[in-house]
């Protein structure tokens, strides 16, 4: 088996800040996935990256930045954080259809 | 525009009872369904996924798909206080990049003991 490591679990940054979430992975799986998710609702895809130094824009990645350096972690940058703002985001990995997720980072903007 | 529709967004059942759940797609290229429970500050999990016509039982949980109305539907029979859940339906669609998953928005899951 294999897991999925999200650092911060908990994140708590000041509007206009820039913020970097990072995960890791060991299942050797080359896609992975950042996912943003509000209270009660469901995913949204922000990137993705389908190999080592891939990136590519999902359906909300404007004010984010990502990096693939290497094949086991993607990283996730919050470019400007907006004020009150508060999600989960959620990393996951993929090799074929089935997706895994880590546990996920909570951000709360004050 | 969403490609996945779940309804209803809220579901509240006894303890016992079974539990349906809808899924649609508004996308003619889909090829698998899937159905992720998370519970409350948890992450996701694959309950089941289907991708032929017809159904597919695993102990309480059993699958519909019709693939012709882009339906599937995921039924928990005898719910338990810990089937309480958030579930999403996502769907694979053919030409994306292979594992891209699009998740609809969830239907909340509350079972009353």
């Amino acid at each position: 088996g294999g897991i999925i490591t999200q650092t911060p679990k908990f994140l708590i940054g000041q509007e206009g800040q820039k913020l970097t979430l990072k995960c890791q992975q060991n299942f050797n799986h080359d896609t992975m996935y950042w996912y943003r998710q509000d209270s009660g609702k469901g995913l949204r895809l922000i990137y993705y990256s389908i190999t080592e130094n891939d990136l590519q824009k999902g359906d909300l990645s404007e004010g984010y930045d990502a990096s693939r350096e290497k094949k086991s972690s993607f990283s996730l940058t919050v470019t400007s954080a907006q004020k009150n703002e508060m999600a989960v985001f959620l990393c996951a990995s993929t090799r074929g259809r089935e997706q895994y997720f880590g546990p996920g980072t909570r951000l709360t903007v004050l | 525009q969403q490609k996945v529709q779940q309804s209803p967004e809220s579901l509240i059942v006894p303890e016992g009872g079974m539990a349906s759940l809808n899924c649609t797609s508004s996308d003619r290229n889909v090829d698998y369904f899937w159905w992720y429970r998370q519970h409350s500050g948890k992450s996701p999990k694959m309950l089941m996924s289907i991708f032929s016509n017809g159904e597919k039982e695993e102990g309480r949980f059993t699958v519909h798909l019709n693939k012709a109305s882009l339906h599937t539907s995921l039924h928990i029979r005898d719910s338990q206080p810990s089937d309480s859940a958030l579930y999403l339906c996502a769907a694979s669609i053919g030409g994306s990049a292979l594992g891209r998953l699009h998740f609809g928005a969830g239907t909340q899951l509350i079972v009353i003991p």
